[in-house]
């Protein structure tokens, strides 16, 4: 199993549809765990942070579920610019940071 | 401006030859880290260095080799005993282990 796994995808939605991502990790101990969005053929750039309570950043939200070791990232409204690829990080066993291979989102018009 | 430079962005190489990869960054971070990305594929950990002039293995460090003699340098030199090479390579910098990264905008390197 892998540490930190994402539904590929690709997700095609339309502009101003609400869209859910989930990320499973295996390590019950981490303690860290992000969400990075990545541009086609550029680097990964942090979208935000998740801590336990959850938490909004505008029209993005982040939730941990620790019992079921995941979590997930919802966004509201979306926009063309909004396409991208999604990133889970979450801190592994060595307390390296683990990535995700990515889910796909496309916006449509 | 603070932030992470890799240069070059572009590098194209000779199959047997070693080459050498720049990160800089004046974030004053403890943390760096290198990672490759194939295509469609997530980031995997080449090496990373918690504090200077000590680093670690990570995932796939085999053909890779790193120095750390300054906080605000990381150098990969990708060697020739590294079998596939090619691949976008990606620095970033971090606070310390359980902080996020910040990523540099990466090398294309090419081998032939």
């Amino acid at each position: 199993r892998k540490e930190v796994e994402q539904d590929p995808g690709p997700f095609n939605v339309p502009e101003g549809a609400t869209v859910a991502f989930n990320c499973t990790y295996s390590n019950s101990a981490s303690q860290s765990f992000f969400w990075y969005r990545q541009d086609c053929r550029k680097e990964p750039k942090l979208l935000m942070s998740v801590y336990s309570s959850g938490n909004e950043d505008g029209r993005f939200t982040a939730q941990l579920n620790r019992a079921s070791q995941y979590i997930s990232l919802l966004i509201r409204d979306s926009k063309l610019s909004d396409s991208a690829t999604y990133l889970c990080v979450v801190n592994g066993w060595n307390n390296d940071m683990r990535f995700g291979a990515g889910t796909r989102l496309t916006v449509k018009p | 401006d603070g932030g992470i430079t890799q240069s070059p962005k572009y590098l194209f190489r000779k199959e047997g030859q070693n080459v050498t990869l720049s990160c800089e960054q004046n974030l004053n971070h403890d943390a760096m880290y290198w990672y490759r990305q194939d295509p469609g594929q997530g980031l995997r950990l080449i090496y990373y260095s918690q504090i200077v002039n000590d680093f670690q293995k990570g995932d796939i460090a085999e053909g890779y080799s790193v120095s750390r003699e300054k906080k605000e340098s990381f150098p990969l030199t990708v060697t020739s005993a590294q079998k596939n090479p090619t691949a976008f390579y990606l620095c970033a910098s971090g606070r310390g282990a359980s902080y996020e990264q910040y990523f540099g905008p990466g090398t294309r390197l090419t081998v032939t």
